[in-house]
């Protein structure tokens, strides 16, 4: 069965610190991968995605996050860390017919960047 | 271009009423999804549509109807709330892969 895993439920970073967002997941065959970021009273937007090609992907606001197949693991990453990355993030994995993009989320991991 | 639009933005409900959640998209994306957001539990998948005039369970779809008659639009219902439903609800739309989602419906069933 797909699944996937955040294992923190909160990342504490200060500004200007590099942060990292952790996901591992479960799936057969080639995995869709995800991103996505929540504010607060707000609905998901889209950050990123691995589908194939380069193991390092690059998204909105500075983010990427890195494919390792051997870890089963997409890591969220930013280099220098925004008050404003403050938020709730989804991990997310593709199922079914790929093209459907039927997903499966991680519980979400609240990050807090303090000035 | 509005993107995916959800109406209410918030209801609160007594138990056993019913109601329809409306969620609009103006992207000409074939397949539509609606998912419920409960806290330290994710998403979840409610039913889902891969074009007008069909439509699919999820992984929660029990108390939930929902019916795709035109292609911009995606309804959920409610045939007879319970508390257990009280949840924030996300629609969402996509052409590919990549989801886009609406701003959410928070409802409250007492």
């Amino acid at each position: 069965a797909q699944s996937v895993a955040q294992p923190e439920d909160q990342v504490n970073v200060a500004e200007g610190n590099p942060l990292t967002v952790k996901c591992t997941y479960s799936v057969s065959g080639n995995p869709y991968l995800f991103w996505y970021v929540q504010y607060p009273n707000r609905g998901l937007q889209f950050l990123l995605k691995y589908i194939t090609g380069d193991n390092l992907v690059k998204g909105s606001y500075g983010f990427e996050a890195e494919f390792n197949k051997s870890q089963t693991s997409f890591h969220l990453k930013k280099p220098s860390a925004l008050v404003s990355d403050s938020a709730l993030y989804f991990c997310a994995v593709s199922y079914g017919r790929r093209s459907q993009g039927n997903l499966i989320f991680g519980k979400g991991t609240k990050l807090s960047v303090k000035p | 271009n509005a993107g995916v639009t959800q109406t209410p933005k918030f209801r609160v409900l007594k138990t056993g009423q019913s109601m329809t959640l409306l969620c609009a998209q103006d992207m000409n994306h074939e397949y539509m999804y609606w998912y419920r957001q409960d806290p330290g539990m994710g998403l979840r998948l409610i039913h889902y549509s891969v074009g007008e005039g069909t439509t699919a369970k999820g992984e929660v779809p029990d108390g939930y109807n929902v019916s795709r008659l035109k292609k911009q639009n995606f309804l959920l219902g409610l045939e007879s709330a319970a508390p257990s439903q009280t949840s924030v609800y996300f629609c969402a739309s996509s052409k590919q892969e990549t989801q886009y989602f609406g701003p959410g419906t928070r409802l409250l069933v007492l």
